[in-house]
């Protein structure tokens, strides 16, 4: 498995503010991935991010929106930008680990816009 | 459509029972099928992970296949109160790049 750390694990923010979420690993890996997990639906993929190139994002999700960030092989950021309370919602990174590149989830950062 | 469909609960058994979670999908490209398993304010655990259609036994966990209907299972053995919380099942088309797809996760209750 892999250890992943996320900072914040929980905030409340005002409308129209930003936060930054950080991702930390145990380990170097290549890709981190970001998902979003809003209530009563299902985790869906934001952005992949690989270091030293731009993240690519999936469809209905832009950069302006959620910047991402990866300066080295053990840590990403995402940032949630200009919130609204559509933002609340928690937000995982996860990471590729083990023989068969299984995919292994940080604890989530739980995410209340006002 | 949704891609992964799951029925979400809550599923509620006595302790010892057999418990049966399924998810259906559309996309016949999809090779790779998880379960992960998520307590409240916790990330998802990576339960069980098969290829292409067939059985896979863990412990009390058995995870199956069907590629032919599309149609994904996981049974769990001798249910336990610990056994409480979100089921969410996942499919991806390779594992060079795991886009994961996953569905809306299923809960359960199991009362002692």
């Amino acid at each position: 498995s892999a250890v992943i750390s996320q900072k914040p694990s929980r905030d409340i923010c005002q409308r129209g503010t930003s936060l930054t979420i950080q991702c930390q690993v145990d380990s170097q890996v290549t890709m981190m991935f970001w998902y979003r997990q809003q209530p009563g639906q299902s985790l869906t993929l934001i952005a992949t991010a690989n270091q030293g190139s731009e993240a690519t994002y999936e469809s209905g999700f832009v950069i302006d929106k959620f910047p991402i960030s990866r300066p080295n092989l053990t840590f990403s950021t995402l940032t949630v930008s200009n919130m609204s309370p559509e933002d609340s919602s928690i937000y995982l990174c996860s990471v590729n680990r083990g023989l068969y590149n299984e995919q292994f989830f940080g604890p989530g950062t739980r995410l209340t816009v006002l | 459509q949704k891609e992964v469909e799951q029925d979400p609960g809550p599923l509620s058994v006595p302790e010892g029972a057999i418990v049966s979670l399924n998810c259906t999908y559309s996309n016949s490209a999809f090779q790779y099928f998880m379960w992960y398993r998520q307590y409240s304010r916790k990330g998802p655990e990576l339960l069980m992970y098969t290829y292409s259609s067939g059985n896979k036994e863990d412990g009390r966990f058995t995870a199956q296949v069907d590629k032919s209907s599309k149609y994904i299972s996981l049974f769990i053995r001798d249910s336990q109160p610990s056994d409480s919380a979100t089921y969410l099942c996942a499919t991806s088309l390779n594992t060079g790049f795991q886009k994961l797809v996953f569905g809306t996760g299923t809960r359960l209750l199991v009362s002692p």
